[in-house]
């Protein structure tokens, strides 16, 4: 099983409110990973929890807050966000068996900030 | 920072006829991955490399990890309707931490 769940699938917030992403995996990954995707263009990288400790945050605005409260839970936590903040979030999780490195995404949440 | 190249940027092509892309980077790279994506939904992992010249096969699906490990192709043999959407590669770069980089994506149109 290479399943990474996201929830909600979609989400529309007004610029005041504050609400969360939620993104689960039960195949023992240590590094869970938050993308932001704007149509047409790859992934962006936002942060990178390895071993459930944030390692790696792309100089993400503080609007954005994420949370990994154990090796399977990872959380993105917004709060008046900018209409530009409107994408698709992409979660995934890294597969590290030996030398194979193998990453795998969630079905993604559709954010739109009015 | 780390750049991918993919070409084409976008192609159209015939049901059933078969199709090749790349993805080139200036820096050696150990670990390519290829995804397919389609809109709205998240990447899906189609094919994973490991070695230097190694090719590997998912089906209809052909890719190759190139010799200078700086660039990769990705083959689609006998093209089908649901195989439009984009198509990105990406490669594994460690540095202290490990984090992937995407390339520019392929944008794959199927003409019935």
């Amino acid at each position: 099983d290479t399943e990474v769940t996201q929830t909600p699938k979609h989400l529309v917030m007004g610029m005041t409110n504050k609400k969360s992403l939620k993104c689960e995996q039960h195949m023992g990954h240590r590094a869970m990973y938050w993308y932001k995707q704007k149509a047409k263009k790859p992934p962006e990288l936002m942060f990178v929890y390895s071993y459930e400790k944030l390692s790696i945050n792309e100089s993400v605005p503080s609007r954005f807050s994420p949370e990994c409260p154990n090796s399977s839970l990872l959380n993105l936590h917004l709060h008046a966000l900018q209409p530009e903040d409107s994408a698709l979030y992409l979660c995934a999780s890294r597969d590290r068996g030996g030398i194979q490195d193998t990453q795998y995404f969630g079905p993604g949440t559709r954010l739109t900030v009015l | 920072g780390q750049q991918l190249n993919q070409s084409p940027q976008s192609m159209f092509i015939q049901e059933g006829e078969d199709v090749s892309m790349n993805c080139t980077s200036s820096s050696i790279f150990n670990t390519w991955l290829w995804y397919k994506q389609d809109p709205g939904e998240g990447p899906v992992l189609l094919i994973a490399l490991y070695k230097a010249g190694e090719l590997t096969s998912n089906g209809r699906l052909t890719a190759q990890f190139g010799i200078t490990r700086k660039d990769s192709f990705l083959n689609i043999s006998a093209s089908i309707p649901s195989d439009v959407g984009i198509y990105f590669c990406a490669v594994l770069w460690v540095s202290g931490t490990y984090k992937y980089i995407f390339g520019t994506g392929t944008r794959l149109k199927v003409l019935a």
